[in-house]
Parts: structure tokens; C-alpha cells; sequence
């Protein structure tokens, strides 16, 4: 079954922990993207990577850090720093061929107290 | 700077009503747009995308380079259509995304 897969659906953390949220796919896409969706704020860039090992900041990357080892990971870490993490949290990711589209996972669902 | 506007939080229309979801866009260059949809319980997936001039469910869309807009269209709603809406803009191998607009489709 091919696509974007993020785990877990939810997720709990006490304030001041860091937590690291997976995103895996299997389009054999080179970018790949985190997103975090608030009510009424739509959809918010936190950081993005075009190609293994390169990444780059979004609009929302305070409290957030990201690798990309592998072309089909993209784990977003949210830390402690991040000072309204509660949200949820889109992964998505685009290929280079054919006309552009992202295709996005089912989501996490991030709640800290 | 790039910036996708979608000045209705909520339409709400009744089945067989036309629907007009507004999208406005900023950006020097020539755009690229697309509509979004997230229906409940699914993912985000991608609805149409204005160079393919697509009809996809019943929508158009019709980019207006003078008004700067990408509006979506529906002669007759549907049920099945409510749904969360978002316009985005391709800016640079990224999307920009509008608000989003729910769209609620009474029997």
C-alpha cells in the first residue's frame, strides 16, 4: 500500500518534554514537508526538505527541529521551546515528475499539558 | 509577499444550491494555484489544480489574473461536498495556504 504513513494518530506529552513526531513514505518523492493545522490558521509551513540531508525553515520554525536521513523519513521533533505545541500535524510530501501535487498523511494529533 | 486569502470561514448552502468558494492571491510572477479539499475522517488530498482547466466532482475553477483570484465553483452542491476547502499557492517548490473555508451542505 503505497503513501505517507505518520505515527502515532495521537500523541500526549507533559510540557517540557520533547517529542518526535515519524513521517515515512513510499512514492520515492525527494521533498517532503510538516505542516501544522490550527482552527482558523489553515495550513502553516515548519519545515521542508527538497533532497536527503538538506532541509529548510517554514514560516513556524522556532521550537521545531528536523532531519532527513533517508529519503523516505522526515521526523519532526517538537521541543520544548515550542512555546503552543498542542496542534495537529500534517506531513506530506511531492515527487519531480509530472505536474506539482503534495500528498499528505492522515495526521498526529500533538497534545501537551 | 505570497499570500492566499479565503475571506469565508463558513458557507453553508442547502443541496442543489450553486456554491462560489472565494480564493484571493498575492504574488509577483506568474501563479500557480490549487484547490485542496479535506473531507472528515480523510486526508488532505489535492481537488484540482488551475493549468489543467480540470473539472473534478463538479468544480471549476477559474484563475483571474486581473482580480488576482481562484475562486471554486459548483452549480449544484451536493451533500457528499461538505468538506474543508483550502486554496494554495506554489511559491518556490512550496504551498501557501489560505485559511480554509468549510463548506456545509444541508440536505
Amino acid at each position: 500500500d503505497g503513501g505517507i504513513t505518520q505515527s502515532p494518530k495521537y500523541l500526549f506529552r507533559k510540557e517540557g518534554q520533547n517529542v518526535t513526531l515519524s513521517c515515512e513514505q513510499n512514492l520515492n518523492h525527494d521533498a517532503m514537508y510538516w505542516y501544522r493545522q490550527d482552527p482558523g490558521q489553515g495550513l502553516r509551513l515548519i519545515y521542508y526538505s527538497q533532497i536527503v540531508n538538506d532541509f529548510q525553515k517554514g514560516d513556524i520554525a522556532e521550537g521545531y527541529s528536523v532531519s532527513r536521513e533517508k529519503k523516505e523519513s522526515f521526523p519532526l521533533t517538537v521541543t520544548s521551546a515550542q512555546k503552543n505545541p498542542t496542534a495537529f500535524y500534517l506531513c506530506a510530501s511531492s515527487g519531480g515528475d509530472g505536474p506539482y501535487e503534495q500528498y499528505f498523511g492522515p495526521g498526529t494529533r500533538l497534545t501537551v499539558t | 509577499a505570497q499570500r492566499v486569502t479565503q475571506p469565508e470561514k463558513l458557507l453553508s448552502v442547502f443541496k442543489g444550491a450553486p456554491v462560489e468558494l472565494k480564493c484571493n492571491y498575492s504574488y509577483s510572477g506568474s501563479p500557480e494555484l490549487f484547490w485542496y479539499v479535506q473531507y472528515s475522517r480523510q486526508r488532505l488530498q489535492l481537488l484540482l489544480r488551475h493549468i489543467s482547466r480540470e473539472s473534478i466532482k463538479g468544480f471549476t475553477a477559474d484563475l483571474n489574473k486581473g482580480e488576482t483570484s481562484f475562486h471554486l465553483k459548483k452549480p449544484f452542491a451536493q451533500e457528499e461536498d461538505s468538506a474543508m476547502y483550502y486554496c494554495a499557492l506554489k511559491s518556490f517548490q512550496k504551498l501557501v495556504f489560505g485559511t480554509g473555508t468549510r463548506l456545509l451542505v444541508s440536505p
